[in-house]
């Protein structure tokens, strides 16, 4: 039973605008989420954080939204860049628990 | 952001020997370390949780004493792969929890090859 659900496999997004991600997820207990980036062979890396206490957070060209209520957060990359083409993780945790990991999107960015 | 490592990036082994992984932290001390599997175009699979001082938290399915994992310090966990077998071939990833921060930070990754 997947509890964080990335929908959209993959995202196409032309250089200079905007990459919107998204994430669903079931357990209403999650009090914590994350983005992360990953390039094949590669460790993810962490983007950006966002606690259940908060609706917004933003940091640089990312900006992670958060919908209790919809139980659904979405990543903003504005404006995308070449380098930002790789494969996105939302994850999602409860009480200092373990991470529970959506199937993630890939974003190609075009020029 | 943090900084974690692991060593070494790639290892080829032969069937039936020991392989082992190290994860460390370089700028921050991590209380909790984790383990993670991942097959070709699949998200990550957690494996375990790395507690320092105490045994690990093994997931449902993980063979503890296949995959054993030694936390005996706050800034190293090390995964030994034991009798290891071409199905073990995998990519490995460890992460490290900032306490303060619940954030995690993810080691480069480790690339098993069992012959």
């Amino acid at each position: 039973d997947q509890q964080v659900k990335q929908n959209s496999p993959s995202l196409s997004v032309q250089e200079g605008r905007i990459s919107i991600l998204n994430c669903d997820y079931t357990n209403s207990m999650f009090d914590y989420f994350l983005w992360y980036k990953k390039y094949p062979a590669e460790g993810p890396t962490f983007l950006i954080s966002i606690s259940s206490i908060k609706d917004k957070n933003e940091d640089g060209r990312f900006t992670v939204f958060l919908n209790k209520s919809a139980k659904h957060l979405s990543l903003h990359i504005v404006p995308s860049q070449p380098g930002d083409s790789a494969v996105y993780f939302c994850a999602a945790s409860s009480s200092w628990g373990k991470l529970q990991f959506g199937s993630g999107t890939q974003v190609v960015v075009t020029p | 952001g943090a900084v974690v490592s692991q060593h070494p990036s790639w290892v080829i082994c032969k069937s039936g020997t020991s392989v082992k992984i190290e994860c460390r932290s370089l700028d921050f001390q991590a209380t909790t370390m984790f383990w993670y599997r991942q097959f070709p175009k699949q998200s990550l699979m957690l494996m375990a949780t790395s507690n320092e001082g105490s045994k690990a938290t093994y997931e449902q399915g993980v063979e503890k004493d296949k995959f054993l994992i030694n936390h005996a310090s706050l800034t190293l966990s090390t995964l030994t792969v034991t009798s290891a077998h071409p199905e073990d071939s995998s990519f490995y990833i460890c992460s490290a929890r900032v306490p303060a921060t619940r954030e995690q930070y993810f080691g480069p990754g480790t690339r098993l090859t069992v012959t």
